[in-house]
């Protein structure tokens, strides 16, 4: 059974479009995130969540917006779409936000922004 | 369905001692391996290996990749406390970047 699951796999779209990237986790954790992946392959963490309530808000912008149902799913709305935005995106969970707690990595969604 | 493995899950040393971590991986369409160090926040990017045989190395840090028999290793000399740290291993495929992680090796040192 797939543990981190997003949909969707891959994302084309306009410039200026709103678009929505889902993330679930079926392994009890409560905590979730969102990263970033740049050309040179390094991870930027995004956001945190822990049982629904944000922990870590890096420096994005805030035309990306965390939404987080309940603590197995974060999903990630992201408004007025920019080329910058082209990426692949992870969403990663882990069992509690202690820096030490393994984090287990979905499997990416690439997004390109035309 | 792919995999990527790694081992063992967690490990424990003590400074001054070399490891070596390992990661094989059954994947379709094979493009790339990669290492990150995980110790806060975001994964540190470490290596990306494509083609066999050829040693990257970083300081204390080496690894190597063998697609022959579809494993990579990291090995860390001389290890520090401050190597300590969840190590994963990454494996593209295809030419849209998709990603597996492994599990990864969580690695103690202990002064």
């Amino acid at each position: 059974d797939t543990a981190v699951s997003q949909t969707p796999k891959y994302l084309v779209t306009q410039m200026g479009n709103d678009k929505s990237i889902k993330c679930e986790q079926n392994l009890g954790h409560d905590t979730m995130y969102w990263y970033k992946q740049d050309s040179k392959k390094f991870l930027k963490i995004m956001f945190s969540y822990n049982n629904k309530e944000l922990i870590i808000n890096e420096t994005v912008p805030n035309r990306f917006s965390p939404k987080s149902p309940d603590k197995a799913h974060l999903n990630l709305h992201i408004n007025s779409l920019e080329l910058g935005d082209s990426a692949v995106y992870f969403c990663a969970s882990s069992q509690a936000v202690q820096s030490t707690d393994t984090q287990y990595f979905g499997p990416g969604t690439r997004l390109t922004v035309l | 369905e792919d995999k990527v493995v790694q081992s063992p899950l967690s490990l424990v040393v003590h400074e001054g001692d070399t490891v070596t971590l390992n990661c094989s991986y059954e994947v379709t369409n094979f493009r790339s391996l990669l290492w990150y160090k995980q110790e806060k926040k975001a994964p540190t990017f470490l290596f990306m290996l494509t083609s066999s045989g050829i040693e990257k190395k970083s300081g204390r840090l080496s690894s190597i990749l063998d697609k022959k028999e579809l494993f990579s290793i990291l090995n860390i000399t001389a290890t520090q406390t401050g190597d300590s740290a969840v190590y994963l291993c990454a494996v593209e495929k295809g030419n849209n970047n998709d990603m597996r992680f492994g599990a990864g090796t969580r690695l103690t040192v202990k002064p």
